[in-house]
This record gives C-alpha cells, structure tokens and sequence, in this order.
C-alpha cells in the first residue's frame, strides 16, 4: 500500500529558498508526482509535476532521485504570499494524498 | 479560477440526513474525482468518473455514493449523516482518466458540510 509522508509545518523567511520533501513508497511505476499547493478555504492549485530527475517551471522546481521513493520540492524566494498547504500525491492503485506541509513565511 | 463549479458553497444539516452535493468539471474534462478534507487531514481520495463510469475508488464509505451524468457533470450523495462527516468536500476535474500518470486535477471551490 502506498504512502506519502511529508513534514507538519515548516517556517521561513521572505526571500529565502524553501525545500519541503515528501517520501512516497509503493508509488505506481508509471505514475507522476504532483504538487500542490492550498490557501485556506480554498481548493488545491497545481504547481508542479514530475516523473524523475528535476522539473522546473515559473513557480518552482521538483527533483525526484532515480529510486522515485521520494521529491522535494523547491520554491525561490519565498514571499509572505506563499504561506500555504503544500500536498504532495502519488499513486498506487488509489490517489493518495500526503497529510500536507504548512508553510509559513516571515517578514 | 480553476472552471470547476461545485454547488452549493455551504451546507448545514443535522444527523440522520441525506445530503447532495453537485459538480461541474471544466469544458472538455471527461474525469471527476470527490475528496473528502476534515479539520486538521489531508485531502482523503473518494471516488473517481471517467465519462459516467467509476473508475476508481477510494476511502469511501458505505452511505456515501457518486455519479456521473451524460453532460458530465456528478453528483456526491451523503446519507445517514454522522458529526463526523462535517468536512469539506471538494470535486477535482481532469481530460484523462488515469488520476496519476501525467493527468492535471483541477479543483473546484469546495462544499463546507456542517453536521449538527
């Protein structure tokens, strides 16, 4: 059975790089790792998604390892608008969220 | 604004009910999915339609039940509500069927179900 593991809350600071890791065994072979992000009262916006090695887009960049048991994702420069709920999800033969990374950002 | 609608925003009713919820996916989207967001969880993956039929099921429980309709657009039945069922509820829309692999879920609003 699949799982996705990801830390409670991290804290930064504006300007700073942020790097939130989410560990996933027993993903799909062929399933990709997406990215999530939610504000509060909000539905989860897609940010970024990933089969292997490093993916980048406008918003940020995800690097998985070649054994695809985990990914990080990383955003620049943070600023106080990126204080969210960030999801991981991968697949095994359900969707499986992760519990979410609350990440909030300091002047 | 992802152009998934779910109706209605806000949902208050009392134990022992039965409840709908509704979703419009975006134009063109043949997937629906239903998850399930309590206070303090994470997203927990209900159901999936792909062009009216079910696809894929997850945690979903015995007197919950979905469909998906010829224009697309589903419908989430809660029913012999519990307290605990108080959550929101949000409806997610892909153009494929697969749920993983490379297929975008796009969100919709949410439902806020209140059960008193």
């Amino acid at each position: 059975l699949a799982k996705t593991t990801q830390p409670i809350s991290m804290d930064s600071y504006e300007g700073q790089e942020v790097n939130i890791t989410c560990s996933h065994n027993n993903i799909a072979t062929n399933d990709y790792i997406t990215w999530y992000q939610q504000f509060p009262s909000q539905g989860p916006r897609f940010i970024i998604q990933g089969y292997k090695t490093k993916v980048t887009n406008e918003v940020a960049s995800l690097f998985i390892p070649a054994d695809r048991k985990s990914s990080t994702l990383s955003l620049p420069r943070v600023s106080l608008s990126d204080t969210a709920v960030y999801y991981c999800r991968g697949r095994d033969d359900k969707i499986i969220f992760g519990k979410g990374t609350r990440l909030h950002i300091l002047p | 604004d992802s152009g998934v609608t779910q109706t209605p925003k806000h949902l208050i009713t009392a134990t022992g009910q039965r409840v709908t919820l509704r979703c419009s996916p975006r134009s063109g989207d043949l997937s629906v999915y239903w998850y399930q967001q309590s206070l303090d969880q994470g997203l927990q993956f209900l159901i999936q339609y792909y062009n009216g039929e079910e696809r894929a099921k997850g945690n979903i429980l015995e007197r919950f039940s979905a469909q998906q309709f010829p224009d697309l657009h589903s419908e989430l039945n809660l029913s012999s509500l519990e307290l605990g069922d108080s959550a929101l509820y949000f409806c997610a829309s892909s153009v494929g069927s697969l749920g993983g692999g490379t297929d975008t879920q796009y969100f919709g609003p949410g439902t806020r179900l209140t059960v008193l």
